[in-house]
């Protein structure tokens, strides 16, 4: 069956750059939602979007902006980057805001040098 | 204090034994999900639970509302189980949130 794609996988890139990370939900799924998890840390939620709007926030820094496409799709723009912003950052899916069923993308490893 | 507690922090184990890996939360949840993470980022979810018991394959995880606790069972244990296993539960309320503990590494040895 069709998981959750991300791409790329692995991102390297300097201090004040930017970079764009595409999660690619399983087919019929509307509700994206992303996440940074920092070396040895704890996942935490960034952002979630649902039928292209966003429908929740978390702790997503000003400097980063996303959004959901007609396809579903999701890309997270960062901007200014900081080596603080190292990070691994996975996607999920679910179907109509079903944030009890998640499926998990592999992840995109950020590295800021 | 973190919303979400596991113990222990790691956990090294021989081929063939019985793991207990324990999760506190202190909030209302609206459902618990067993999480396994390879080395290299790949989250897989094992489990997720509202009341009760469930089991796959080897693994066993059950919930406890009332005292606000979860374990997650592993019998047989085998090296290709070493991985982080994180606990996250789904908040209650009407802004539905994934809240995540910091996982418990376990390392199984042939």
């Amino acid at each position: 069956a069709a998981g959750v794609i991300q791409s790329p996988r692995h991102l390297i890139k300097e201090k004040r750059e930017t970079a764009t990370l595409k999660c690619y939900p399983i087919p019929r799924h509307d509700t994206v939602y992303w996440y940074q998890q920092g070396p040895g840390q704890d996942p935490q939620f960034l952002i979630s979007f649902y039928e292209k709007m966003q429908s929740d926030k978390g702790s997503i820094p000003d400097r980063f902006s996303a959004q959901q496409f007609s396809d579903y799709h999701s890309e997270l723009n960062m901007s200014s980057l900081e080596l603080g912003d190292s990070a691994l950052y996975f996607c999920a899916s679910s179907i109509r805001q079903r944030t009890d069923t998640q499926y998990f993308g592999p992840g995109t490893r950020l590295t800021v040098l | 204090k973190n919303e979400v507690e596991q113990s222990p922090q790691n956990l090294t184990a021989q081929e063939g034994e019985f793991i207990t890996i324990n999760c506190s939360y202190s909030v209302g949840i609206s459902a618990l999900h067993w999480l396994q993470q390879h080395p290299g980022g790949g989250i897989v979810s094992l489990f997720m639970l509202s009341s009760g018991k469930k089991k796959h394959g080897r693994l066993i995880a059950t919930i406890n509302i009332q005292e606000k606790h979860s374990s997650l069972h592993i019998t047989a244990s085998h090296p290709r189980d070493s991985a982080v296993y994180i606990c996250a539960v789904l908040t209650q309320g009407g802004s539905e949130k994934l809240v995540f503990g910091k996982g418990m590494k376990l390392t199984v040895n042939p």
